[in-house]
């Protein structure tokens, strides 16, 4: 059964400051794996999306990564800014059409 | 245009009513689905619809009664409300190529109804 654990599950950083976000899934069969963000009381909005054939994906100041045969991918924000927090979420798609998520990082950026 | 919209945004109810949500995308996608965050904020799907078939049904009471009547909308239906049925339910949308298929087909969520039972 896939389970995916995300670390640290809070997270609290002074504006400008690099941070990594860390995703583990216990099954390495996945189609793909997508970081998303979800702002309080709002929906889930996809951030980035990695194929499973892929090693990493770009936008703007975020980079995440995706080592299959580790279980592992990491989200990297760069230069933080205060409208970056919310909660991070991260989510691999199985076979079947599922797609299962971690419990997220929520993450605060100080002024 | 929102993406993927659902009704209502919030609902307030009494233990034992039946209550719906309802849920439409516009991006021409082939399948649907309904997932439920729980108080922890942990998000777990709970029905998807792949061209108005259901695909997945993950262990959830049959009190709860999803129905496509077209691709581009997905409802859900609970009857019998109980206290744990607290919640807030998310819709979402994605453009499935089938089984077995590495894809690169983003999910696309509605805004949540977040439902109380009182």
């Amino acid at each position: 059964k896939q389970e995916v654990t995300q670390i640290p599950a809070a997270l609290s950083v002074p504006e400008g400051e690099n941070l990594v976000l860390n995703c583990s899934f216990t099954d390495s069969a996945i189609y793909n794996l997508q970081w998303f963000r979800q702002d309080p009381g709002k929906g889930l909005t996809s951030l980035l999306l990695i194929q499973s054939s892929q090693r990493e994906q770009t936008s703007g100041r975020l980079n995440a990564s995706l080592d299959k045969s580790s279980g592992r991918s990491t989200l990297y924000i760069a230069a933080s800014q205060p409208g970056d927090s919310a909660t991070y979420l991260c989510a691999v798609r199985t076979g079947g059409f599922k797609t299962i998520f971690g419990a997220g990082t929520r993450l605060f950026v100080k002024a | 245009d929102t993406a993927v919209s659902q009704t209502p945004k919030y609902l307030v109810t009494q233990m034992g009513n039946d209550k719906s949500i309802k849920c439409e995308q516009n991006l021409g996608h082939d399948t649907m689905y309904w997932y439920k965050q729980d108080s922890k904020k942990f998000l777990k799907i709970m029905f998807s619809y792949n061209n108005k078939e259901l695909i997945i049904n993950e262990t959830v009471p049959n009190r709860f009664s999803p129905k496509s009547p077209d691709k581009a909308h997905l409802n859900l239906h609970i009857n019998s409300l109980e206290l744990g049925d607290s919640a807030v339910y998310f819709c979402a949308s994605s453009q499935e190529r089938g089984w077995g298929v590495e894809t690169n087909e983003k999910l696309f969520f509605g805004s949540g109804t977040q439902l109380s039972v009182l």
